[in-house]
Parts: C-alpha cells; sequence; structure tokens
C-alpha cells in the first residue's frame, strides 16, 4: 500500500533550527511537496522536489533521496509565526497525491 | 482578491439532512478538487474535475456528489448527513491537476467545518 509517515508532533526554540522528516512508499514517484498549515487556516505550498538534493528557498530548505524515499523540510532561524503544521505529500505514479498526516511544529520563545 | 472562495465556514447538520458546500475560484484554473481533513489523518481526495463537465471519484466518494457546469464553481453536496461526515472540508484548485502545480502548488479555500450531529 501507499504510505506517507510523518512525527505527529515537534517542539524547538525560536531562533533555532528544526527538520521535519518524511519518509513515503508509494506506487511509482513524481515528486513530493511541503505545505505549512496554520491551526484554523488553509494549507499553502511551499515546495516541490523530484531531484536528489536540497533545495533552497530563504529560511526553508527542502531535501528528498529517491533511494531511500526520504525527505525533509529545514527551517532555519525560527520564529513564533512558524509554529503551524507541516505537510508532506508524494505524487504516484499516476500524478495523484497522497497526503502525511502533517507535523505540529511548537515553537517556544 | 483573488483565490477559491468557500461557504459557509462552519455548518451544524443533524443527521439524515442534505446540504450544498459552496467553492469558487477566479483564477480560471482547470482542475478543481474537495478534500476532507481528519484529525491524525491525512487530507484525503473526495472528488475531483480536470474541467468544466468533467468529474471523477477520488479515494472517498461514498455519500458525496458533485457537479462543475463553470469552470469558477465547484459544489460539493452531501445527500444524508451521517456523523462519519463530521470534518473539516477544504477545495484546491491548479491551473492543470497535480502534475502541474509542481511550481506553485494548490490554493486552498478557507474550509469549512462540519458537524453532524
Amino acid at each position: 500500500g501507499q504510505n506517507i509517515d510523518q512525527p505527529t508532533e515537534m517542539t524547538a526554540t525560536e531562533g533555532a533550527i528544526v527538520q521535519i522528516n518524511c519518509t513515503y512508499q508509494t506506487s511509482g514517484f513524481n515528486g513530493l511537496f511541503w505545505y505549512q498549515q496554520h491551526a484554523g487556516e488553509a494549507p499553502t505550498f511551499l515546495s516541490y522536489n523530484v531531484l536528489d538534493g536540497l533545495e533552497e528557498k530563504g529560511r526553508f530548505s527542502s531535501f528528498l533521496s529517491r533511494s531511500k524515499g526520504y525527505s525533509y523540510l529545514l527551517l532555519k532561524e525560527l520564529q513564533m509565526k512558524d509554529s503551524a503544521s507541516y505537510l508532506c505529500a508524494c505524487m504516484d505514479s499516476n500524478y495523484q497525491l497522497i497526503w502525511g498526516a502533517g507535523t505540529k511544529l511548537i515553537i517556544k520563545p | 482578491n483573488a483565490g477559491v472562495t468557500q461557504t459557509p465556514k462552519f455548518q451544524v447538520l443533524k443527521t439524515g439532512q442534505s446540504m450544498t458546500l459552496q467553492c469558487a475560484q477566479d483564477m480560471n484554473h482547470e482542475y478543481m478538487s474537495w478534500y476532507r481533513q481528519d484529525p491524525g489523518m491525512g487530507l484525503r481526495l473526495i472528488h475531483y474535475s480536470v474541467g468544466a463537465g468533467i468529474t471523477d471519484q477520488g479515494e472517498v466518494p461514498n455519500g458525496y456528489n458533485v457537479s462543475r457546469s463553470t469552470t469558477e464553481d465547484f459544489p460539493l453536496r452531501l445527500l444524508s448527513a451521517a456523523p462519519s461526515q463530521t470534518s473539516v472540508y477544504f477545495c484546491a484548485s491548479s491551473y492543470s491537476g497535480p502534475e502541474g502545480s509542481t511550481n506553485y502548488g494548490y490554493t486552498f479555500g478557507s474550509g469549512t467545518r462540519l458537524t453532524v450531529v
């Protein structure tokens, strides 16, 4: 079957760095998305990776290893506004999205 | 503001009642979809549409109907509400489906929080 695994919750300190992991098993693979979702709000797009390696967008970076079925989202210089859930989603061979349950990130001052 | 508009934001239904969740987008997106989000689970696709007049089932279509008479609108109908349909519902759109959303992702509406009692 198809499966996306992410930690349920993580806690980090303002100003620090946090890495949110995502492992996946899907029927084929056409890329991996990361979305941010603040409590009570809609998800918003952060990144898309289809090739191995690290892609950086400001304070946020996303890494992919296709051979390991693994991705992570790296958040640097954490701010209180980064408190949110982070959703990992894979696109399978039929170009359908399989979503993880999300990781709730709590930032403490 | 351009985007996806969902109404209502909150709704309480009694078991057996029917209702329609509205979704409208003004970005000329061909692809529209409905998801439900439940605690501890990933987003699950209910129905989707790749253009006006075309709809298809997602992962969890039972108990829901959709239609797509225009590019802009994609309403979701609950035929006979059940407590198992208590959830947060999101409408999402993109220019051309998942494979076409790699640059900007989906645009999601603000969600409808539905409680069935």
